[in-house]
């Protein structure tokens, strides 16, 4: 059962779109909800990441708006760029035990 | 400065034969984690270790030990390879304190077993 879940599977974008990702948990005891961005063959690698107290986060193109009644939390991509194609996790941790949604495989037209 | 180095990068078994797949940071963090990628299924936790000498399961750790070398290295034992058990291998690290969710991967091991 997976304790995270994230949605669409896959996506495509015009460039100069905006993406955005899905993900709904189920564990409240979750304290720490990061973003991995995964290029084919390579290791994942943390974009961006938010604390529950914390509504939204931004980091340049790369927004978390975060829901804590309703327990789910998104990634906004802005101005979506041929380069950002890539698979994309969400997941949410507690101590040192994260779950990872199941990916979302980005692709941005140029 | 490597990060998290894995080795090897590919791997072909025959099922019921053991290896071992070594990880090690430079980075000096305190913890270190081993996870397996499957198409549809995201990364799944095998096993951690929060700080040298301790170990703990993750979400899927039957067929798999573990052991935590030293502070540098972490490693994933397959005693008797099974088919279920092709996939691809991470190894991360990652600070205890502070931001816990920044983990650091490495590059993979792409496991097959026949």
């Amino acid at each position: 059962q997976q304790q995270v879940k994230q949605s669409p599977q896959s996506l495509i974008v015009q460039k100069g779109g905006i993406s955005i990702i899905n993900c709904a948990y189920e564990n409240t005891a979750f304290d720490y909800f990061p973003w991995y961005q995964q290029f084919p063959g390579k290791g994942p690698a943390l974009l961006i990441a938010i604390r529950p107290d914390v509504s939204e986060k931004k980091e340049g193109r790369f927004t978390i708006s975060f829901n804590k009644s309703a327990k789910q939390f998104s990634l906004h991509i802005m101005d979506s760029q041929p380069g950002d194609s890539a698979t994309y996790f969400c997941a949410a941790i507690r101590n040192n035990d994260m779950r990872f949604g199941a990916g979302t495989r980005l692709t941005v037209k140029p | 400065n490597a990060g998290v180095t894995q080795t090897p990068k590919f791997q072909v078994l025959k099922t019921g034969q053991s290896m071992t797949l070594q990880c090690a940071q430079d980075m000096n963090h305190n913890s270190m984690y081993w996870y397996r990628q499957d198409p549809g299924m995201g990364l799944r936790l095998i096993y951690y270790s929060a700080s040298e000498g301790t170990t703990d399961k993750g979400e899927v750790p039957n067929g798999y030990n573990v052991s935590r070398l030293n502070k540098r290295e972490f490693s994933l034992r397959l005693e008797s390879a099974a088919p279920s058990q092709t996939s691809v291998y991470f190894c991360a690290s990652g600070k205890l304190a502070g931001e816990a969710g920044e983990q650091f991967f490495g590059p993979g091991t792409r496991l097959t077993v026949l």
